[in-house]
């Protein structure tokens, strides 16, 4: 089954303890990206991978990295989480060229 | 500050009528736009899209009609049916083809 797939899907956790989540998908798609998904703000962009070792950053890139070593993976770095990071997070995939994206179940964050 | 600007948070219609859902975006160098429907605890699913370059698409009973001039775009649902109901988000993609814009969503209720 194609499919985007995030794990942890809920984590509730401590200001300043680094954390991962992590992305896979099963469809070959070169295009990877992340997203932060807040009451009143829709769903914002926060990096994006062309291809396996190329990222750039979205609208709200601060206090996130990735990397993108492998095509199928592309993991969320919190190296040092703070509260108003708190937030549900989706991943997504596409095909280059193709707009429409494939998306994760979300994961949900607590940051206290 | 918001690109893409979805102005009503919810949406109430009878089954079998017709659902309009609205969006406006600022940045005239967007190429593709994009609905997506989300259901609680899942991940938001591409519904429809349609080009720049275009007016109307059309899958079934959704109609996405872009008007440029005005920088709106709507989506039209007919009939809607009570497992339309969810939260809509409308989406727009940058003309580089990276990064992807969300407004920030209209939930739906269609009334049986």
């Amino acid at each position: 089954e194609a499919q985007v797939t995030q794990n942890p899907r809920y984590l509730i956790t401590v200001t300043g303890k680094k954390l991962t989540v992590t992305c896979s998908q099963n469809m070959n798609h070169e295009y990877m990206s992340w997203y932060r998904q807040d009451p009143g703000l829709g769903l914002r962009q926060i990096y994006y991978s062309m291809n396996v070792e190329v990222t750039d950053k979205g609208d709200v890139p601060e206090g996130y990295k990735v990397s993108r070593k492998e095509k199928r993976n592309f993991p969320l770095i919190l190296e040092s989480p703070s509260p108003n990071q708190t937030s549900l997070y989706f991943c997504a995939s596409s095909l280059m060229g193709l707009a429409e994206q494939f998306f994760g179940p979300g994961t949900r964050l607590t940051v206290l | 500050d918001q690109q893409v600007k979805q102005n009503s948070p919810s949406l109430s219609v009878q089954e079998g009528r017709i659902s309009i859902l609205n969006c406006d975006y600022t940045n005239s160098m967007f190429d593709y736009f994009l609905w997506y429907k989300k259901y609680p605890a899942e991940g938001p699913t591409f519904l429809i899209s349609i080009s720049s370059i275009k007016d109307k698409n059309e899958d079934g009973r959704f109609t996405v009609f872009l008007n440029k001039s005005a920088k709106h775009l709507s989506l039209h649902i007919v009939p809607s049916q009570p497992g339309d109901s969810a939260v809509y988000f409308c989406a727009a993609r940058s003309n580089t083809g990276n990064q992807f814009y969300f407004g920030t969503g209209t939930s739906l209720t269609v009334i049986p």
